[in-house]
């Protein structure tokens, strides 16, 4: 059963930092590109970083460029987000997200087949 | 970045009604385009992907089509457990963009 955990949220005051964890299990996870989506309380969803498969391309939303880096440990089966000079907001349920691997005639990837539980991150003074 | 215009923001409907979301993309996204079912307090669900591939365990009473750079998710005969929110996804590329999200509330 695939499953993903995230961990490391909580409350951190305005220019903090915080580092967020997502542990995979029950899939080959150094084959599949991952994503952090997040989604701030009561509004909708917003796309926050990519990371490939062997780290090679990663990708950030214009939001957090610069602040957030996105990273993972094949070895240990985890994807991180760390988080610097946070804002108010930044204050979200952050997700870890699997990229699908669909092969018909072409491969198609890109949709969020696999979603954690969310981990809440609040930043206020 | 692409935009994702999606519509309505919210409906009313009965169990039993038919059922139609549209998301427009601002430039061509070919069919990279996926919707997602969340009810509250959960993580979203992969419902569509590839404009009309229907994910592994979604009921065939949901469905996607394309024209150009409208998409659509359709739900015949809503049941109970298909009142929540529907959110579009492009992923033809970076950002990967949303659409605002439609509500689906019962009448």
């Amino acid at each position: 059963e695939v499953q993903l955990v995230e961990s490391g949220g909580g409350l951190v005051k305005p220019g903090g930092s915080l580092r967020l964890s997502c542990e995979a299990s029950g899939f080959i996870f150094r084959s599949y590109s991952m994503n952090w989506v997040r989604q701030a309380p009561g509004k909708g969803l917003e796309w926050v970083s990519y990371i490939s498969s062997s780290s090679r391309y990663i990708y950030y939303a214009d939001s957090v460029r610069g602040r957030f880096t996105i990273s993972r440990d094949n070895a240990k089966n985890s994807l991180y987000l760390q988080m610097n000079s946070l804002r108010a907001d930044d204050t979200a349920v952050y997700y870890c997200a699997r990229d699908i691997v669909y092969c018909g005639g072409d491969c198609y990837e890109g949709a969020h087949d696999y979603w954690g539980q969310g981990t809440l991150v609040t930043v206020s003074s | 970045d692409i935009q994702m215009t999606q519509s309505p923001s919210s409906l009313s409907a009965s169990v039993g009604d038919t059922v139609t979301i549209t998301c427009r993309a601002s430039q061509t996204i070919n069919n990279y385009l996926n919707w997602y079912q969340q009810k509250p307090g959960t993580a979203p669900k992969l419902l569509i992907f590839a404009a009309s591939n229907l994910q592994t365990g979604v009921p065939s009473r949901f469905s996607g089509s394309e024209s150009g750079t409208d998409f659509t998710l359709t739900i015949s005969s809503l049941q109970p457990e298909d009142f929540a929110t529907y959110y579009c996804q492009q992923s033809y590329n970076t950002p990967k963009t949303f659409g605002q999200g439609t509500k689906v509330e019962i009448k």
